[in-house]
């Protein structure tokens, strides 16, 4: 069982290039995310999906768009990337949408932008 | 709204000496507790959670916390700490409030010295 696969795990991109960060889950968890991590900071809510054609805001959402076309994928797009972007970026799944469940993680994309 | 603060960015101790990692929770409804453990260049893993079953819970690897509603605490502990323990900690809370939307801690590095 795969669980949550993200892709790629390195990326470096200059400052307004764009890209889009992979997550693809196989448990068919209704719940998917994505976090950034920084230093001191903890990890931070980009977006969020409750299920297929549903996606909605979390904390930091400026700069990053996603789409949830399946239940199985959730993408991340950085449009134009800037340098506050670099960060540690980890997606999240967790079973039967949003509740108390623990969630699954993806081994995470460090991204550096320059 | 839901929150959590870590009391501690960091925390160093010795091998074979017991391990206090401290959290404290807000919630205006009956919350999920989880603490999750992130070791150098991982993914996160649960290390065990709270879903108002017992209050004191056990977790993978020799530890437990223990939910206090008369502090808001969320405390994790171990008799003995392992050099293999040393890695990030973080304290997640999910309430009805927060649509269960889990928010994270800014975390707490364990650092056990031989």
């Amino acid at each position: 069982n795969a669980g949550v696969t993200q892709t790629p795990k390195f990326q470096v991109l200059k400052t307004g290039q764009s890209m889009t960060l992979q997550c693809a889950q196989d448990m068919n968890h209704e719940y998917m995310s994505w976090y950034r991590q920084d230093p001191g900071m903890g990890l931070r809510l980009i977006h969020y999906s409750v299920g297929a054609g549903i996606t909605d805001q979390g904390e930091v959402p400026n700069g990053y768009n996603v789409s949830r076309s399946t239940t199985e994928d959730f993408p991340l797009r950085l449009l134009s990337a800037a340098p506050s972007q670099t960060s540690v970026y980890f997606c999240a799944s967790s079973p039967a949408g949003v509740s108390n469940e623990k969630l699954f993680f993806g081994s995470g994309t460090q991204l550096s932008v320059l | 709204a839901q929150s959590v603060t870590q009391l501690d960015s960091h925390v160093s101790v010795s091998e074979g000496t017991p391990v206090l990692l401290r959290c404290n929770y807000s919630s205006s409804y009956s919350p999920s507790l989880f603490w999750y453990v992130q070791h150098p260049n991982k993914g996160l893993q649960l290390l065990l959670k709270y879903t108002s079953a017992a209050t004191l819970v056990k977790g993978i690897n020799g530890f437990e916390a223990e939910f206090k509603k008369s502090e808001t605490s969320f405390h994790l502990t171990k008799p003995s700490a392992h050099m293999s323990d040393a890695a990030e900690y973080f304290c997640v809370v999910s309430d009805l409030g927060g649509s269960y939307i889990p928010t994270f801690g800014r975390g707490t590095s364990l650092i056990v010295h031989p």
